[in-house]
């Protein structure tokens, strides 16, 4: 199965409200990076952690290692926050390989 | 600040041509150097890393092959494409903690 589940695949949110995303790691993961993929393809770094939390701006996220799970919460949701959301983690064994989850596609709309 | 440029951003190749995709990363010594590819609408999977010039490591098999020819380059290729290559190759970097990416090449093999 995925060793990295995101939930959920697809989300389209009004323009000013708030959401969570969320990912299950069976793997074990050591620390995780959330990203945003632009409509052109480019991934935009949000969050790098190890376990715990943090924020920046309307953004917020944490990693819970041990119930092996990461959130990102987005709050007053803007129309630029549209993309495809991926999170990926990182297991001991180095090289820094990231295993990806199958993303979300948020749609913010007016 | 660290910069990397990939290239070409876009190629139309037909099936049996070869194929050379290039990535540079500028103001970062000695990064540890990665190739994902990843599917329309699909995931991300890393392919290659590289940890120092000359030394490569194939993380997934797909008929490709990549090169560390210099500290600051990367080389992604194959002597006969097949229609599976489609896709978007990006290049990434990291300096073993965060990883980052490159604006990927877009590659239609017809």
């Amino acid at each position: 199965g995925d060793k990295v589940k995101q939930s959920p695949s697809a989300l389209s949110l009004q323009e000013g409200t708030n959401s969570a995303l969320r990912c299950n790691f069976s793997i074990a993961a050591t620390t995780v990076q959330w990203f945003l993929q632009n409509p052109r393809g480019s991934l935009i770094n949000l969050f790098y952690l190890v376990p715990g939390t943090k924020e920046n701006g309307r953004l917020k996220s944490a990693f819970d290692s041990k119930e092996s799970y990461s959130t990102l919460h987005i709050r007053d949701a803007q129309l630029e926050d549209s993309g495809t959301y991926f999170c990926a983690a990182e297991t001991t064994g180095g090289n820094n390989k990231l295993t990806f989850g199958q993303g979300t596609v948020l749609s913010v709309i007016p | 600040a660290q910069t990397i440029h990939q290239w070409p951003v876009a190629e139309i190749k037909a099936v049996g041509s070869p194929l050379s995709l290039g990535c540079t990363i500028k103001g970062k010594s000695s990064p540890n150097l990665y190739w994902y590819w990843q599917a329309t609408g699909g995931t991300l999977q890393q392919l290659f890393y590289s940890i120092t010039v000359g030394q490569v490591e194939s993380v997934v098999q797909l008929n490709l092959s990549a090169s560390r020819p210099k500290d600051d380059q990367f080389i992604l290729s194959t002597e006969k494409l097949l229609l599976s290559h489609s896709g978007f190759y990006l290049c990434a970097w990291s300096d073993i903690t965060e990883v980052f990416f490159g604006k990927g090449t877009r590659l239609t093999v017809v």
